[in-house]
C-alpha cells in the first residue's frame, strides 16, 4: 500500500496563478483533511471531507476550494494564489469505523509551496 | 472551545539525556489526546495517544506521556534520547463526542546536541 500520496512536491507560483493539489489514498479511509503548517503555528486545517461527495471548512478556508468526487481524492484549489498562502499542505486520511487505525491520522508527504 | 499549548517551542538536550516535552489543553468536554512526531522533511505520524484507561502509555521507541486531568496536562517523555529522535513532537486533542477534528498545538522542536 502506498498510503497517502500528494501531488506535487514542490511548487513555485506567481500571485494570481491558480493550482490543484492532488491527495490519494488507498486505505479505502472515509475521512480526509488538508491542512496548512506554518512556522509556530503548528498545523491548521483548511478543509475536510466526512465521505465522497461531502466537505466541509476547518479553520482556515479562505481562498481554497476541495472537491471530494471519488473516495480516494481529495483535492485542493488555489484559484488566485496570495504570498499569504506559501506554507506546507499536508493531507491525511482516516477510518470512519472502529479498527485498525480508527483514532489515527495518516498523513501525506506534504507539498511545499511558495507563492511570488 | 479546545485549545492545546505547548509551552516550548523548542527544547534542546544533550543524547542520552532524559527530556519532557509539555502540552496542556483546555476543553469544557472530555478529549483524546494524542502526541505526533514529525522527522524532518516528512509527514506526520502518531506517536502515541490516551483514549482511555491507565493514564500512562507508551510508545514502541521507549517515549510515555501521562494523563493527568486535573492540570489538563499529557506531558511526553524519554528518559535517554538518541540523536535519531530528532523532529517536531505535535501534542493534539479530539473532543470525545466529535468524530472529525483534532485541534493541535504549536509543536516543540526536539534538538539533540551530541
Amino acid at each position: 500500500n502506498a498510503g497517502v500520496t500528494q501531488t506535487p512536491k514542490f511548487r513555485v507560483l506567481k500571485t494570481g496563478q491558480s493550482m490543484t493539489l492532488l491527495c490519494a489514498q488507498d486505505m479505502n479511509h472515509e475521512y480526509m483533511y488538508w491542512y496548512r503548517q506554518d512556522p509556530g503555528m503548528g498545523l491548521r486545517l483548511i478543509h475536510y471531507s466526512v465521505g465522497e461527495g461531502t466537505t466541509a471548512k476547518g479553520e482556515v478556508p479562505d481562498g481554497y476550494n476541495v472537491s471530494r468526487l471519488k473516495k480516494q481524492n481529495f483535492l485542493l484549489g488555489l484559484e488566485s494564489a496570495a504570498p499569504s498562502q506559501t506554507s506546507v499542505y499536508f493531507c491525511a486520511s482516516r477510518p470512519e469505523k472502529p479498527g485498525q487505525g480508527y483514532n489515527e491520522q495518516f498523513f501525506g508527504p506534504g507539498t511545499r509551496l511558495t507563492v511570488l | 472551545a479546545q485549545s492545546v499549548t505547548q509551552l516550548d517551542s523548542q527544547v534542546p538536550v544533550f543524547e542520552e539525556a532524559p527530556v519532557e516535552l509539555r502540552c496542556n489543553y483546555s476543553s469544557s468536554v472530555s478529549v483524546y489526546l494524542f502526541w505526533y512526531v514529525q522527522y524532518p522533511n516528512q509527514g506526520l505520524q502518531l506517536l502515541l495517544k490516551y483514549l482511555s484507561g491507565s493514564t500512562l502509555v507508551k510508545s514502541i521507541n521507549g517515549f510515555e506521556a501521562e494523563f493527568n486531568k486535573s492540570q489538563t496536562s499529557f506531558h511526553l517523555r524519554k528518559p535517554s534520547v538518541h540523536i535519531s529522535d530528532t523532529a517536531e513532537y505535535f501534542c493534539a486533542v479530539r473532543r470525545m463526542d466529535s468524530n472529525y477534528q483534532l485541534i493541535w498545538g504549536a509543536g516543540t522542536k526536539l534538538i539533540i546536541k551530541p
